[in-house]
């Protein structure tokens, strides 16, 4: 059973740069996608970007200019990176396989996702 | 991007209930739509896939339709651990948006 676990500071000051880690275990993060979806509070879900395990990633437009995604394969994690972060990144943010059907011809949807962490930005 | 609506926000029933919720999309999305189950603390789940389809250990109790722009999510029999927040997800045009979210409350 291949489980998520997300890590990082719950606490990150306005105009400095959010890190997160996503520890993937029960299986490999090789060839699958690997995503980050963050919800904001009393809101819904956001979509934030995906990175494939050979390190290609795509971004949402609206936060294009301030994320980036990483992978370790020699960990079995993978990483997102926000810049210049405000208050309305305060969110729990959670990290999840993004999965293909199985023959590659649509996105399922993702399949499995850490608990979700809570980052909070305050000056 | 496209606008996922889903209606209604929130939802009151009783166990045994059948419930169902309905999105709305801004554009044709052909079959590209996921449903997932949210609880706090939890880690959320994915039930439904290509619209209709039951992922791999979903009780038969949870069912999707539609196609185009408008799909539909029922839950037949509602159990206690049933009660939660829903939400669809578009995976047809990037970026892969959300509908709002339907909390689904114990009446």
């Amino acid at each position: 059973q291949v489980q998520l676990q997300e890590s990082g500071p719950g606490l990150v000051k306005t105009s400095e740069t959010l890190s997160l880690t996503c520890t993937v275990s029960g299986g490999s993060i090789s060839r699958s996608y690997w995503s980050w979806i963050r919800q904001s509070p009393g809101k819904g879900l956001e979509w934030i970007g995906y990175i494939y395990y050979s390190g290609a990633a795509d971004y949402n437009p609206s936060l294009k200019s301030r994320v980036s995604m990483s992978v370790d394969t020699s960990r079995n994690q993978f990483s997102l990176s926000l810049t210049s972060v405000t208050a309305s990144d305060t969110a729990v943010y959670y990290c999840a396989r993004l999965t293909r059907e199985s023959r590659g011809w649509y996105w399922i949807g993702a399949d499995y996702w850490g608990q979700g962490i809570l980052v909070s930005v305050s000056s | 991007d496209i606008q996922l609506t889903q209606s209604p926000s929130f939802l009151s029933a009783s166990v045994g209930d059948t419930v169902t919720i309905t999105c709305r999309a801004s554009q044709r999305i052909s079959s590209y739509l996921a449903w997932y189950q949210l609880k706090p603390g939890k880690a959320p789940k994915l039930l439904i896939y290509a619209a209709s389809t039951l992922q791999s250990g979903v009780p038969s109790t949870f069912s999707g339709s539609g196609s185009g722009a408008e799909f539909t999510f029922r839950i037949s029999s509602l159990q206690p651990e049933d009660f939660a927040t829903y939400y669809c997800q578009q995976l047809h045009t990037y970026p892969y948006t959300f509908g709002q979210g339907t909390k689904l409350e114990i009446k």
